[in-house]
């Protein structure tokens, strides 16, 4: 299994809601991401999971909450989120080191409304 | 933080054409990738490549790390190559933490 699957691929939320984004790989990796693409706007990193424990946070805010429940599994919740944090969120997940390239999930487009 | 620009940031080419897509970055690093994002979103990585040079069949890339650029090479393109290629480098040396470049946009016409 080579494969980043995400899920759903995509979600429309009032900004009310709680919604949670899944992320599964089965290759092992010790590392993963979530990033954020705005159209037409380079992926943005959000969080970063090494051996299921935060490692890096750039900075977002606490309406995003993320969960690396076990090495295979890496959730994003989502609780009182504004219009303008509809984007494409993206999930990745890699070695861990200097020496090892990404692999991305397809994604999920999420809209809030 | 570090900058990552690319250039240029939207080309158009015949099919059969060859081009080069080139990365600038503001500070040094020790990894860096090619990415290739489809019109559906989906990103495939095409190089993982901190220095020298690597080929993959028509896609080829160099990197210079000590003058802070890297080159993707790609000949005889097909509309199948059509959409946005990033680079992302982690200026650290972890292999965690990559920050993307601006993007070039390509759209290769039959």
């Amino acid at each position: 299994d080579t494969e980043v699957t995400q899920t759903p691929k995509h979600l429309v939320m009032g900004m009310t809601n709680k919604k949670s984004l899944k992320c599964e790989q089965h290759m092992g990796h010790r590392a993963m991401y979530w990033y954020k693409q705005k159209a037409k706007k380079p992926p943005e990193l959000m969080f970063v999971y090494s051996y299921e424990k935060l490692s890096i946070n750039e900075s977002v805010p606490s309406r995003f909450s993320p969960e690396c429940p076990n090495s295979s599994l890496l959730n994003l919740h989502l609780h009182a989120l504004q219009p303008e944090d509809s984007a494409l969120y993206l999930c990745a997940s890699s070695h861990l080191g200097p020496t090892h390239g990404y692999t991305f999930g397809s994604g999920t487009r999420l809209t809030v409304v | 933080g570090i900058q990552v620009e690319q250039s240029p940031p939207d080309l158009i080419l015949q099919e059969g054409a060859n081009s080069t897509l080139r990365c600038n970055f503001s500070d040094s690093v020790n990894n860096l990738q090619w990415f290739h994002q489809n019109p559906w979103g989906q990103l495939i990585n095409l190089f993982y490549i901190p220095s020298g040079t690597k080929q993959n069949g028509r896609l080829s890339a160099t990197t210079v790390a000590t003058e802070r650029y890297s080159l993707l090479y790609i000949s005889s393109s097909q509309t199948t190559d059509s959409g946005v290629y990033f680079c992302a480098v982690d200026p650290g040396n972890t292999g965690n933490q990559f920050y993307f470049g601006t993007g070039t946009s390509l759209t290769v016409i039959p």
